[in-house]
């Protein structure tokens, strides 16, 4: 039974650009939500998904987007690219409604 | 509103001693607790969760904690400390939106545990 996969592993983009991470959730599971987790800082809340509409939100401008496709993968957009970006961005899936989350390994993005 | 104070940035044990990591919460509502772990360069694993059953949790690798409503508080707790504990532990509330959905972990800030040999 694989877990919650996510990709790239790394990424290295330059202020401005725009990137794009994925990610599968585990088996199963219906709801993909997204964290930043900064160097030395916990994970912050970005949003979460669940039938392919945004549920709940955190505190991120709208350079930040995403979008869940029928089979519940999810993607995370950021736009115009700002040193600040640079992070270890988290998914997490689970079943609606339920407590618990199950975090993927992560994609480390570093701008320059 | 959430949130989560981990009273401690970083706890350094010697192996075969008792571990604490301390952490209080403030939520609006009922909330759900968890702890996890986080080794380096290595995902989140869920350590153990409180979800309003009983107030002792018992978690993985011998792991426990105590939710307690009139301090606020769910302190992790471990018999003796193992070298492979040696990681960063994350408090981290939960709050239903709405009163439907359990969605946005609210995460405190870490505590980094050194075990030493």
């Amino acid at each position: 039974d694989a877990g919650v996969t996510q990709s790239p592993t790394h990424l290295i983009k330059t202020r401005g650009q725009q990137v794009t991470l994925r990610c599968s959730p585990k088996s199963g599971h219906d709801t993909v939500s997204w964290y930043q987790q900064a160097l030395g800082q916990g994970p912050q809340f970005i949003f979460q998904y669940y039938e392919e509409e945004e549920r709940q939100r955190g505190n991120f401008p709208d350079r930040f987007s995403g979008h869940q496709f029928p089979n519940y993968s999810s993607e995370l957009n950021v736009n115009a690219l700002l040193l600040g970006d640079s992070a270890l961005y988290l998914c997490a899936s689970s079943f609606w409604g339920a407590y618990e989350q199950y975090f993927g390994p992560g994609t480390r993005l570093t701008v320059t | 509103a959430q949130s989560v104070t981990q009273l401690d940035s970083h706890v350094s044990v010697s192996e075969g001693t008792p571990v604490l990591l301390r952490c209080n919460y403030s939520s609006s509502y009922s909330p759900s607790l968890f702890w996890y772990v986080q080794h380096p360069n290595k995902g989140l694993q869920l350590l153990l969760k409180y979800t309003s059953a009983a107030t002792l949790v018992k978690g993985i690798n011998g792991f426990e904690a105590e939710f307690k409503k009139s301090e606020t508080s769910f302190h992790l707790t471990k018999p003796s400390a193992h070298m492979s504990d040696a990681a960063e532990y994350f408090c981290v509330v939960s709050t239903p939106t709405g009163g439907t959905s359990y969605g946005k972990l609210t995460f405190g800030q870490g505590t980094i545990l050194t075990v030493h040999p």
